[in-house]
């Protein structure tokens, strides 16, 4: 079946440390975003990438780094400067950059810091 | 700038009566509309976008929305609620004409009484 596939679902992470979410999609689209997910404060968009080795951050994107070498694939990076890293991740995807199609999540990461 | 708002955080309907769920947007040229459902620690869940045309969009689970220009609007609507739709539902934004981002509401969380 078609979709987007996060790992892990459940991540920990020592204070210091530098993590990496998994996102791959076998839906052929060409744009992916991750998000981060807050009680209170919906979908902030963290990066995004238009197209394969190309990205471009989003409203928060201090302390995360991302890379695009494939087209299949998005992965995450939390960095250790990343203060408050706790929160639900959400990857998704569009079949192109713009145009009225919905986006197609994950099933999302949760990363806490311990 | 674009932004979309939820203005209830939360929303209580009795089982079998009908259920609105309020957005609000602001895009500085036409907009693409979506509303997504949530279900606790999992992504989010595609139910209908307007795009063009009719302003009454059908979308899953036979949730409606009403597309209103004039008043920025497109509240999530259901004629008959379950106690299966009780979830957490996001209005998102994107604008037709520069739109290479979606923007996400805060959410509101529905809860049907049975």
């Amino acid at each position: 079946d078609g979709g987007i596939t996060q790992s892990p679902k459940y991540l920990f992470r020592k204070e210091g440390q530098n993590v990496t979410l998994s996102c791959e999609q076998n839906l052929n689209h060409d744009a992916m975003y991750w998000y981060r997910q807050d009680p209170g404060q919906g979908l902030r968009l963290i990066y995004y990438s238009q197209i394969v080795n190309d990205f471009q951050k989003g409203d928060i994107a201090e302390g995360y780094s991302v890379s695009r070498e494939k087209k299949e694939s998005f992965p995450l990076t939390v960095t250790s400067a990343q203060k408050n890293p706790t929160a639900f991740y959400l990857c998704a995807s569009t079949p192109q950059p713009r145009g009225g199609s919905e986006a197609f999540f994950g099933q999302g990461t949760r990363l806490t810091v311990v | 700038a674009q932004s979309v708002a939820q203005p209830e955080d939360q929303v209580n309907v009795a089982e079998g009566n009908p259920l609105t769920v309020k957005c609000t947007y602001s895009v500085s040229g036409n907009p693409y509309l979506f509303w997504y459902v949530q279900y606790p620690n999992r992504g989010l869940q595609f139910l209908l976008k307007y795009i063009t045309g009719d302003n009454l969009v059908k979308g899953s689970y036979g949730f409606e929305a009403e597309f209103n220009k004039s008043q920025t609007s497109f509240h999530l609507k259901k004629p008959s609620a379950l106690v299966s739709d009780s979830a957490l539902y996001f209005c998102a934004v994107r604008d037709m004409n520069t739109g290479n981002q979606f923007y996400f509401g805060t959410g509101t969380s529905l809860t049907v009484i049975p």
